[in-house]
């Protein structure tokens, strides 16, 4: 039972260029999210998904979209990075997308926008 | 706009101490937190929540309190060890607000051999 993966670890991409960055759960969990870690910052939701077929925006969405491909995954795309987002990513999934339900974490895209 | 904050982002202790790592909230409509612990190049680990209707909590070495009255949450770490030293954040979950947690920015605990 391996959690939350993602993938790739590290990544270094130009300004203009694109990426997706993917994360798969086997806790078969309805809800997943994607987050941000910025120095200095807390963690900042940008996109999640109550369940397979819905997504929906967080707090900081722009430069961003996703697609929630099955149950299991829930992948995040850079359509033309900016150094802005040069941060670590994270995705997280809970088994609901309801008050007091734990959410769990992958081990983070760290991503340099050169 | 409220948000979740830590009164200490660097705590130092010795292996074998107790550590307490503190949390102030502002939000009242707050009915859920929880604590994580992010060891370097890993992800967030939870270790522990608490429900509002609670005022304190036990794991196994950690015990997290919460006072309602001043907005306060605080973690305790019995024992500690080397392997504690790591950056532990706090998060609230706001009633109505579908699992959105709002994360404070964490307090680097360093455990000193």
């Amino acid at each position: 039972n391996a959690g939350v993966t993602q993938t790739p670890k590290f990544q270094v991409l130009k300004t203009g260029q694109s990426m997706t960055l993917q994360c798969a759960q086997d806790m078969n969990h309805n809800s997943m999210y994607w987050y941000r870690q910025d120095p200095g910052m807390g963690l900042r939701l940008i996109y999640y998904s109550a369940s397979e077929g819905t997504t929906d925006k967080g707090e900081v969405p722009n430069g961003y979209n996703v697609s929630r491909l099955n149950k299991r995954e829930f992948s995040l795309r850079l359509e033309s990075a900016a150094p802005s987002q040069t941060s670590v990513y994270f995705c997280a999934s809970s088994e609901a997308l309801a008050e007091q339900e734990t959410q769990y974490f992958g081990p983070g895209t760290r991503l340099l926008v050169l | 706009g409220e948000s979740v904050g830590l009164h200490l982002p660097t705590l130092s202790v010795q292996e074998g101490d107790n550590s307490i790592i503190n949390c102030a909230y502002s939000n009242s409509a707050s009915d859920y937190f929880i604590w994580y612990k992010q060891e370097s190049g890993k992800g967030p680990q939870f270790i522990i929540d608490i429900r509002s209707n609670m005022d304190k909590r036990q794991g196994q070495r950690v015990t997290v309190l919460l006072n309602k009255t001043v907005k306060h949450l605080s973690l305790q770490i019995a024992a500690t060890q080397p392997g504690d030293s790591a950056v532990y954040f706090c998060a609230e979950n706001i009633v109505g607000a579908t699992n959105k947690l709002i994360f404070g920015t964490g307090t680097l605990l360093a455990v000193q051999p």
